[in-house]
């Protein structure tokens, strides 16, 4: 069975730091790669997804990941965090083919102003 | 994007009583959706995989008994913890992939909040 593992539960940063999140999995055959995230209060959205082709790949708010196949890892990265970043981020994995997500504990980033 | 709901939100239950939560794909059809539970400052873990007109698979370890899912239409699959007690109490998140650019993504609901006293 895969498992995901995130290396930081809780990450604090001011605003205009840099980011980076990390993300190893296991699993021996293809899979799809996740990050998620949740605000306060919210549900759960997708930052970005990786399928194939390009391994660094853009999402949404600036947000961007690198699926190094070799480190079987897919961290999550940002230049210059804001505030309204501050929430409990989420990576995931998919064995190609399946449905079913793993997900990683989760990390929680509150960026002060 | 494509939308989830659950209901309800929160629920507070007496031990030994059943609680039934609800999930719904607002504007997509669902053939599958997943029930997630999630304890506090953990990661959320997939109970089971709900089939639209067929049985509901279950991850190992979580009981079918207890956990009964019901999938009776595209749209909306039911979660009911029956005889419900304290270590139940938890977050419980629904998912449906849609298709989205070839491919498909998970939209998650916002979850529900269950309490049993």
């Amino acid at each position: 069975a895969q498992s995901v593992s995130q290396h930081n539960h809780h990450v604090i940063l001011s605003e205009a730091a840099s980011l980076e999140l990390g993300c190893n999995y296991s699993y021996g055959g293809t899979v799809n790669l996740f990050w998620y995230v949740q605000y306060p209060g919210q549900h759960l959205q997708l930052l970005l997804k990786y399928f194939s082709g390009d391994p660094l790949v853009k999402g949404i708010k600036g947000f961007e990941a690198e699926f190094i196949k070799s480190k079987f890892s897919f961290n999550l990265r940002k230049p210059s965090v804001q505030w309204s970043d501050t929430a409990e981020y989420f990576c995931a994995v998919e064995p190609s083919g399946y449905s079913t997500l793993t997900f990683g504990k989760g990390t929680m980033l509150l960026v002060s102003p | 994007g494509a939308v989830v709901s659950q209901h309800p939100s929160w629920v507070i239950c007496k031990s030994g009583t059943s609680v039934k939560i609800e999930c719904r794909s607002l504007d997509f059809q669902a053939t599958t959706m997943f029930w997630y539970r999630q304890f506090p400052k953990q990661s959320l873990m997939l109970m089971a995989t709900s089939n639209e007109g067929s049985k509901a698979t279950y991850e190992q370890g979580v009981e079918k008994d207890k956990f009964l899912i019901n999938h009776a239409s595209l749209t909306l699959s039911t979660l009911t913890v029956t005889s419900a007690h304290p270590e139940d109490s938890s977050f419980y998140i629904c998912s449906a992939p849609h298709p989205s650019h070839g491919s498909y993504e998970q939209y998650f609901g916002p979850g529900t909040r269950l309490t049993v006293t």
